[in-house]
């Protein structure tokens, strides 16, 4: 079975401190995503990767980097966390973008809050 | 980018009541995902559904993608239907990765 993994399902940080979200994904899918949720926003996309060591910024990108060394893990970094980052963080992958099946996977969140 | 609005935002129903959740969409799609968050956060894809009509148990969505619109509809709605709803779209035309945009989403509560 599909299965997304997110190491926390609840963080909470100091302002300032450096975090590290990491999730890791058994289907050996090309795409990877974070994704973060906040009440009345939906999801909005902070950064994709669809290789290895490749990524791209999504639509909020500041504040947050990513890194991604192997195929079936893909990290979120906050460098200097804010109060503004208190959010529920979610993972998801997918297969690659020309299949017919193009089906989005999601972990279970991470609700990080900073302190 | 494109935009994505949900309608209703929130819904309460009675158990047993059908429901239509509405999706629109500005511009033309190559992907459109249907999801359900639980009350614990997990989000389950229910509909890959760029066009046309599927269905599955009580659930069931349609895509008019030349008016740019989906609909989701819940038939004897249970409690455990009870979440958010979530539409996501990825524009057509160039590489989208698979890259998703989610609307705001629709809160349903079904009482018992």
């Amino acid at each position: 079975d599909v299965k997304v993994t997110q190491s926390s399902r609840y963080l909470v940080k100091r302002t300032g401190e450096k975090v590290f979200l990491e999730c890791v994904q058994d289907m050996d899918h090309e795409n990877m995503f974070w994704y973060r949720q906040d009440p009345g926003l939906g999801l909005r996309l902070i950064y994709f990767s669809y290789d290895v060591k490749m990524k791209e910024k999504g639509d909020i990108p500041e504040g947050y980097s990513v890194s991604r060394e192997k195929k079936e893990r893909f990290s979120l970094i906050l460098e200097s966390a804010s109060t503004n980052q208190t959010s529920m963080y979610l993972c998801a992958s997918s297969p690659p973008d020309l299949l017919i099946f193009e089906k989005l996977f999601f972990g279970s969140g991470t609700q990080l809050s900073v302190l | 980018g494109i935009q994505v609005e949900q309608s209703p935002p929130d819904l309460i129903l009675q158990e047993g009541a059908n429901s239509t959740l509405r999706c629109n969409f500005s511009d033309s799609v190559n992907n459109l995902q249907w999801f359900h968050q639980n009350p614990w956060g997990q989000l389950i894809n229910l509909f890959y559904i760029p066009s046309g009509t599927k269905q599955n148990g009580r659930l069931s969505a349609t895509t008019v993608a030349t008016e740019r619109y989906s609909l989701l509809y819940i038939s004897s709605s249970q409690t455990t239907d009870s979440g958010v709803y979530f539409c996501a779209v990825s524009s057509a035309g160039g590489t989208s990765y698979g890259k998703l945009t989610f609307g705001q989403g629709t809160i349903l509560t079904v009482h018992p």
